[in-house]
């Protein structure tokens, strides 16, 4: 069964630094998402992609995020300058298609800033 | 009510026993509500959803059922399992031409065997 994969699976960084985060949708989706969920708390949206842009993004993900799909199979999300408080596991996420709402997630990233 | 920070609320039942999950959700203009089910240390995985203009919808074992008058959503499982052990998340899309799914803060259910 085709799913959605990320690396790594836990990232340290020191706070400043710059982190990518990647992941590999499944293959035939059109639809991508970045979530974020700090431990112990809701799952929060950061960003969905389609087309080569930005669809919809919250109040999170502001200038010091990125996102992008550099070749047909990898979305990777950016973070220029980490902050304390960017420790968190993030979620990407893809659907199918306009009339599919579902969307698969993968195992997650767990980000630490230190 | 709502809990914040590490105080999930938590249903606990015993393995064979039928489980519902309760969600509310805020905006009446959603229009397509979803259930996920979070084991530790895993992403969200789909279990069921739902679309607004249906107030009952059946899966293997599970049950969703949508009232649109009270913005209740519930989620019910048959059967439960040691397996069925997760944190469970409702989500809602509200209407329009976005993508977003706004998240419930989680039930954690525990089957004691």
């Amino acid at each position: 069964e085709p799913e959605v994969t990320q690396t790594p699976s836990h990232q340290v960084t020191q706070m400043g630094q710059e982190v990518i985060l990647r992941c590999v949708p499944i293959s035939n989706h059109l639809y991508f998402y970045w979530y974020r969920q700090i431990l112990g708390q809701k799952v929060e949206f950061l960003v969905s992609f389609y087309n080569n842009e930005i669809s919809e993004k919250s109040e999170i993900f502001d200038d010091q995020f990125s996102v992008e799909r550099p070749d047909g199979s990898n979305f990777t999300l950016k973070i220029r300058s980490t902050k304390l408080e960017d420790s968190a596991m993030y979620f990407c996420a893809s659907s199918f298609g306009t009339e599919s709402y579902e969307q698969y997630f993968g195992p997650g990233t767990r980000l630490t800033v230190t | 009510g709502e809990s914040v920070g590490l105080h999930l609320p938590t249903l606990s039942v015993q393995e064979g026993d039928n489980s519902i999950i309760n969600c509310a959700y805020s905006n009446s203009a959603s229009d397509y509500f979803i259930w996920y089910k979070q084991e530790s240390g895993k992403g969200p995985q789909f279990i069921i959803d739902i679309r607004s203009n249906m107030d009952k919808r059946q899966g293997q074992r599970v049950t969703v059922l949508l009232n649109k008058t009270v913005k209740h959503l519930s989620l019910q499982i048959a059967a439960t399992q040691p397996g069925d052990s997760a944190v469970y998340f409702c989500a809602e899309r509200s209407a329009g031409n976005n993508r977003k799914l706004i998240w419930g803060l989680g039930t954690s259910l525990a089957v004691n065997p």
